[in-house]
C-alpha cells in the first residue's frame, strides 16, 4: 500500500543554518511527490512538487527537494533557515483517485 | 481575490447536534476534497468529488455528509457529532484530480466536541 514516512517528528534548527527533513515513500509505479507547510492555525501551503524527471526540485522560499527512486525518498533542504520557517512540514503522495496521502509531518523550531 | 474559502474559522458544540461547514474555491477548478486532520495533525481524506464522481474513504463514518450545490461549493455535514469528531477540517481543491494536479488548500474549520 502506499505510504508516507516522515521519520523526525521536531527538527530544531538555529537561524541562518541549514535544514534537511526526511521523507521516505512506498508507492508501486511514478510517484508524483509533494511538501507543504502548515503555519499555525492555517491552512497548507504548496512549498514544492515532483514530477517525473530533473530529480532536484526548486521550490518557494528557498527551498528544494531531492528525488531519489533507489531510497524511496524526497528529502527537503533549504541552505540557511529563517525565524519565519518556523512551521509544520508535510511530505505528501498522490495516491490515485485523487486524494494525496499525508506524512505525520515535522514540527520545525528555529532557535535565535 | 482566488482561493480556497471556508466557514466558520470555529465552531463549538454538543454531541449530538448536527454541524455543517462550508467550502468555496474560486479557482475555476472541478475537483473538491475534505480531509480531516486531528489533534496530532495526521491528515486524513474523506471526500474527493467532482461532478461526475464522489469517492469516499470508506473508513469514514456515514454521519459525515459531503453536499454539493456546484462545482465550486463543496459544505460538509454532520449528522450527529461525537467527541472524536474534534479536529480541524480542511478544505481543498485542484484542476482536475490527476495525479499531477496541486491541490490548493482552505485554512480550515476547528471543530471542538464537548
Amino acid at each position: 500500500a502506499q505510504s508516507v514516512t516522515q521519520p523526525d517528528a521536531r527538527v530544531t534548527v538555529s537561524e541562518g543554518a541549514s535544514l534537511q527533513l526526511r521523507c521516505k515513500y512506498s508507492y508501486f509505479g511514478t510517484p508524483y511527490l509533494f511538501w507543504y507547510v502548515q503555519y499555525p492555525r492555517q491552512g497548507l501551503q504548496l512549498l514544492l512538487k515532483y514530477y517525473p524527471g530533473d530529480p532536484v526540485v526548486q521550490g518557494v522560499n528557498g527551498f528544494e527537494a531531492e528525488f531519489s527512486k533507489s531510497n524511496s525518498s524526497f528529502h527537503l533542504r533549504k541552505a540557511s533557515v529563517h525565524w519565519s520557517d518556523w512551521a509544520v512540514y508535510f511530505c505528501a503522495v498522490h495516491q490515485g483517485g485523487r486524494a494525496l496521502i499525508f506524512g505525520t509531518g515535522t514540527t520545525v523550531s528555529v532557535s535565535p | 481575490e482566488t482561493a480556497v474559502f471556508q466557514t466558520p474559522n470555529y465552531h463549538v458544540t454538543q454531541v449530538g447536534n448536527e454541524v455543517s461547514f462550508n467550502c468555496k474555491q474560486t479557482l475555476g477548478h472541478d475537483t473538491m476534497y475534505w480531509y480531516k486532520q486531528d489533534s496530532k495533525k495526521l491528515l486524513k481524506i474523506m471526500f474527493s468529488y467532482n461532478n461526475k464522481q464522489l469517492i469516499v474513504n470508506e473508513t469514514v463514518p456515514r454521519r459525515f455528509s459531503p453536499q454539493s450545490s456546484d462545482k465550486a461549493h463543496l459544505n460538509l455535514r454532520i449528522k450527529s457529532v461525537e467527541p472524536e469528531d474534534s479536529a480541524v477540517y480542511l478544505c481543498a481543491s485542484s484542476r482536475t484530480g490527476g495525479n499531477q494536479d496541486t491541490q490548493y488548500f482552505g485554512p480550515g474549520t476547528r471543530l471542538l466536541v464537548l
